[in-house]
């Protein structure tokens, strides 16, 4: 089956500094990437839409300056957050699209832990 | 390998009926979580259910129940008394000790009236 993966899988910063993820699917083309957010046992918020060639459509309560989000190619999207905070310590997982011959098929990544300090 | 299969890529059910959708998961972990989410056509993943692998009852939250068979690695999730507002993408996801999500590919529910 198709593979999305993300990097890094987990990562420490100090506060005020900036943290890149990526995502890519590894053996398909994606037109649209979502990021989420989860908490602890509970749902996955929906962070952003991101589509390749295009700005992402950022979810209502999400600071688009601060989660900036990059789809440069139909295999790899990237979340930057800038200028983290402890508040920001979440987990992140990134999915990936695919539509084809009428099947929409979305496929997630294994999600990057962040923790600010 | 895959670790989250989900065989059923579309179901339908007739509103008020109960359903049960199926995932079988692969781990050698003796610690995981097992977690239901369910996908709006908005995009979100709502948390509907979760079962600890130690957990010795079937998890319920309300309509929802999971059906935790250990022996068989399956955790189907069983909804009852279908409602339109059913009508949605779910899936299926696993976690491991190392905090890695292993997601399934997702049914397709439609509640038909």
């Amino acid at each position: 089956g198709a593979v999305v993966s993300q990097h890094p899988s987990r990562v420490i910063c100090k506060s005020g500094t900036s943290v890149k993820i990526e995502c890519r699917s590894l053996d398909f083309q994606a037109t649209t990437m979502f990021w989420y957010r989860q908490f602890p046992k509970k749902s996955l918020m929906l962070m952003a839409t991101s589509n390749e060639g295009s700005k992402a459509t950022y979810e209502q309560g999400v600071e688009k300056d601060k989660f900036l989000i990059n789809h440069a190619s139909l295999t790899l999207s990237t979340l930057t957050v800038t200028s983290a905070h402890p508040e920001d310590s979440s987990f992140y997982i990134c999915s990936a699209r695919v539509i084809t011959s009428g099947r929409n098929e979305q496929f997630f990544g294994p999600g990057t832990r962040l923790t600010v300090l | 390998a895959q670790k989250i299969t989900q065989t059923q890529p579309g179901m339908f059910v007739q509103e008020k009926e109960a359903v049960t959708l199926d995932c079988t998961y692969d781990t050698s972990d003796p610690s995981y979580g097992l977690f239901w989410y369910k996908q709006p056509s908005s995009g979100e993943m709502i948390f509907l259910i979760y079962q600890g692998s130690y957990d010795q009852q079937n998890a319920t939250e309300g309509r929802y129940s999971l059906n935790f068979q250990k022996a068989r690695k399956s955790a189907n999730l069983v909804i009852s008394a279908s409602q339109l507002g059913d009508s949605a993408m779910y899936f299926c996801a696993m976690r491991l000790t190392g905090n890695q999500f292993y997601f399934g590919t997702g049914t397709s529910l439609t509640v038909i009236p």
